[in-house]
């Protein structure tokens, strides 16, 4: 059964002070890996997709990297509006529901000015 | 653009009563998937679509949830009769082939 576990499950960061959320995943056949961001009341935003060990991207403050076992969402310098939950996602390679996600329970990041 | 469009926003019922939730996808999307948002477990697929066919609906939690999308374009997602566990956020997503999905606004649904 595909996993992931994201950490930390919330995290309180100054304006300026960089960090990076940690996501953890166990699937048979890695298709890709995803970030999204979410605010409340609304659906996830998707941020990136990384295929395979050693990517990486990048986008404003966040960058994403990914190993064969976890992958981290970097923040630098964030601001307030960063504010957010984090979702991290796998697609798997192969079986029943293989177009479908599994999600992490997110990491739940506020940014104090 | 047209994001994804879930109605009813919010939805409150009593038990033992019928549910119908619906999604349009944005268009053109083949895939379309419906998630279940809780506080205890975040997002869980329940079932997804190729056009106009189900492709898997293993994460259907039991008989009484069934989803359509009988002409490959907008969703329902039935839930007869509701119960109080099922209060949850109710989330549609679609996706153009093999490429990122993305994500509706969710439904609030409220068993009471």
């Amino acid at each position: 059964e595909d996993q992931v576990t994201q950490s930390p499950e919330a995290l309180r960061l100054q304006e300026g002070e960089s960090s990076s959320l940690n996501c953890s995943y166990t699937v048979s056949g890695l298709r890709g890996l995803f970030w999204y961001r979410q605010d409340p009341g609304k659906g996830p935003e998707f941020l990136f997709t990384l295929y395979s060990a050693g990517e990486e991207k990048e986008k404003e403050r966040l960058k994403a990297t990914l190993t064969k076992k976890e992958s981290f969402l970097h923040i630098t310098a964030p601001k307030p509006e960063d504010s957010a939950t984090y979702l991290c996602a796998v697609q798997a390679g192969s079986g029943g529901g293989a177009d479908g996600l599994t999600f992490g329970k997110g990491t739940h990041l506020i940014i104090q000015p | 653009d047209a994001g994804i469009i879930q109605s009813p926003k919010h939805e409150v019922t009593e038990m033992g009563q019928t549910v119908t939730l619906r999604c349009e996808p944005i268009f053109g999307h083949n895939f379309l998937f419906w998630y279940r948002d809780t506080f205890v477990q975040g997002l869980e697929l329940l079932s997804y679509f190729r056009s106009r066919s189900i492709i898997d609906n293993a994460g259907m939690p039991t008989e009484r949830f069934s989803a359509e999308r009988p002409d490959g374009s907008f969703s329902t997602l039935k839930i007869q009769p509701a119960e109080q566990g099922d209060s949850a956020v109710y989330v549609c997503a679609s996706r153009p082939g093999d490429h990122e999905q993305y994500f509706g606004p969710g439904t609030r649904l409220t068993v009471t």
